[in-house]
């Protein structure tokens, strides 16, 4: 299998649960990058994994945590959302270093998450 | 910093029409250019590049030159189809700075 993978597509969730976005790479790309994509704004980028270190943190609520065990797995637990925390979730991959960056991003299909 | 600015959507074309979306960006250095593409219910997929002034990337009829005079990375298509409805999104990276700078992303809807 080759590219991004996330899982699951859909999510539905309550405000008490905890659950976990899952995002796999099989390009050998060592960046790893979570987004946030509401209706009507902007991309939002949320966490930045280079090397397996965190680098970025954009100010995301604690609810949210991210994950990076090795460069080709990236994990966002999620715990005690709001409603307005509903959104596509997208992951993408790169490579860093060099001239990879200027080759742009890897992108999964996303995962569509609903909070009740 | 760098930043990207689109055109403002949505777009609404006939199919056949000649479709330009306008990006220009700013950016230290010699930063490389993108366009990606958001079709209903996916994520985002690279559409085209260009890393160098006046390269002009192209993928499924859809084209855009790199013009450093004017910081512009306007896409377009010669003849749309109802297939090429999504949402569009300009962006940039520089050397050095491993994040991508993307545009708000204008939808483009296709009527037959």
């Amino acid at each position: 299998e080759t590219g991004v993978t996330q899982t699951p597509r859909h999510l539905v969730m309550g405000m008490t649960n905890k659950k976990s976005l899952k995002c796999e790479q099989h390009l050998g790309h060592n960046a790893m990058y979570w987004y946030k994509q509401s209706a009507k704004k902007p991309l939002e980028l949320m966490f930045v994994y280079s090397l397996e270190e965190r680098v970025e943190n954009n100010s995301v609520p604690s609810r949210f945590s991210p994950e990076c065990p090795n460069s080709s797995h990236l994990f966002l637990h999620l715990h005690t959302l709001q409603p307005e925390d509903s959104a596509l979730y997208l992951c993408a991959s790169s490579h860093v270093g060099g001239t990879g960056t200027r080759y742009g991003y890897t992108f999964g299909s996303g995962t569509r998450l609903t909070v009740v | 910093g760098n930043s990207v600015t689109q055109m403002e959507g949505p777009v609404t074309l006939s199919e056949e029409a000649f479709l330009t979306i306008n990006c220009t960006y700013t950016a230290t250095g010699y930063p490389s250019l993108f366009w990606y593409v958001q079709y209903p219910g996916e994520g985002l997929q690279l559409l085209l590049k260009a890393t160098k002034a006046d390269d002009k990337g192209s993928n499924k009829g859809f084209e855009a030159t790199y013009r450093k005079e004017t910081t512009s990375f306007h896409l377009e298509k010669g003849s749309v189809q109802v297939s090429d409805s999504a949402v569009y999104f300009c962006a940039l990276s520089n050397f050095g700075n491993e994040k991508l700078t993307f545009g708000t992303g204008t939808r483009l809807t296709i009527i037959p």
